[in-house]
């Protein structure tokens, strides 16, 4: 049990387009989701967690109009990255709490994005 | 702000025991510690967690000293595909932040 898929799992886009990657709990409803990025060689870093029907609450640093997260359901969050550059490109990975006998984290598998 | 330190790498042998260190040592009273690994070029996959008390799951072992000030995460049987990144993590239960530090790169080899 508790299933985190993401979607894409790869994507390459040119510079200034939008990407929209999503982010589904398959098998549990999630009321927080939580949103990394990872560059090469480096550790995750906490983007955002978004929460279902509310606002996303951003990191200190990161841009929230350029990042844009919606929680529409409990099992759905989806990451917008709008007019994308080259420097955005990364590995974006979700992660969704399971509010089980813990509060435990289950992550997806991650999307690779590429701007060329 | 690292609350925990790892090794940066290590080495084992397929099929013996994998004892991963981690040291945590202003670890407060309502911290756990949590362990998680990643594979290269995927999410992160939660392993065990714990407060005080030794863990055992399907996975692996959690020693956490009296003082709570460092852990061992043991791994049995370690196999090839054990090799991967490994975080120790300290926060309290119900906080969602997971701070994720360098971790410990672990290869195992046949």
């Amino acid at each position: 049990g508790a299933v985190v898929s993401q979607h894409p799992s790869w994507v390459i886009c040119k510079s200034g387009t939008s990407v929209k990657i999503e982010c589904r709990s398959l098998d549990f409803q999630a009321t927080t989701m939580f949103w990394y990025r990872q560059f090469p060689k480096q550790s995750l870093m906490l983007m955002a967690t978004s929460n279902e029907g509310s606002k996303a609450t951003y990191e200190q640093g990161v841009e929230k109009d350029k990042f844009l997260i919606n929680h529409a359901s409990l099992t759905l969050s989806t990451l917008t990255v709008t007019s994308a550059h080259p420097e955005d490109s990364s590995f974006y990975i979700c992660s969704a709490e399971y509010r089980g006998l813990s509060y435990e984290q289950y992550f997806g598998p991650g999307t690779r994005l590429t701007v060329t | 702000d690292a609350k925990t330190t790892q090794p940066t790498s290590m080495d084992c042998a397929e099929g013996r025991a994998a004892n991963l260190p981690c040291n945590h040592s202003t670890i407060s009273g309502n911290e756990y510690v949590y362990w998680y690994r990643q594979i290269h070029s995927q999410g992160p996959q939660y392993i065990i967690h714990g407060l005080k008390n030794n863990e055992t799951n399907e996975m692996a072992s959690l020693i956490i000293t009296e003082d709570r000030k460092s852990s061992t995460l043991i791994l049995p049987h370690a196999t090839l595909r054990d090799t991967a990144v490994y975080y120790c993590i300290v926060r309290v239960e119900g906080d969602y932040k997971l701070s994720f530090g360098a971790g410990t790169t672990v290869t195992v080899r046949a």
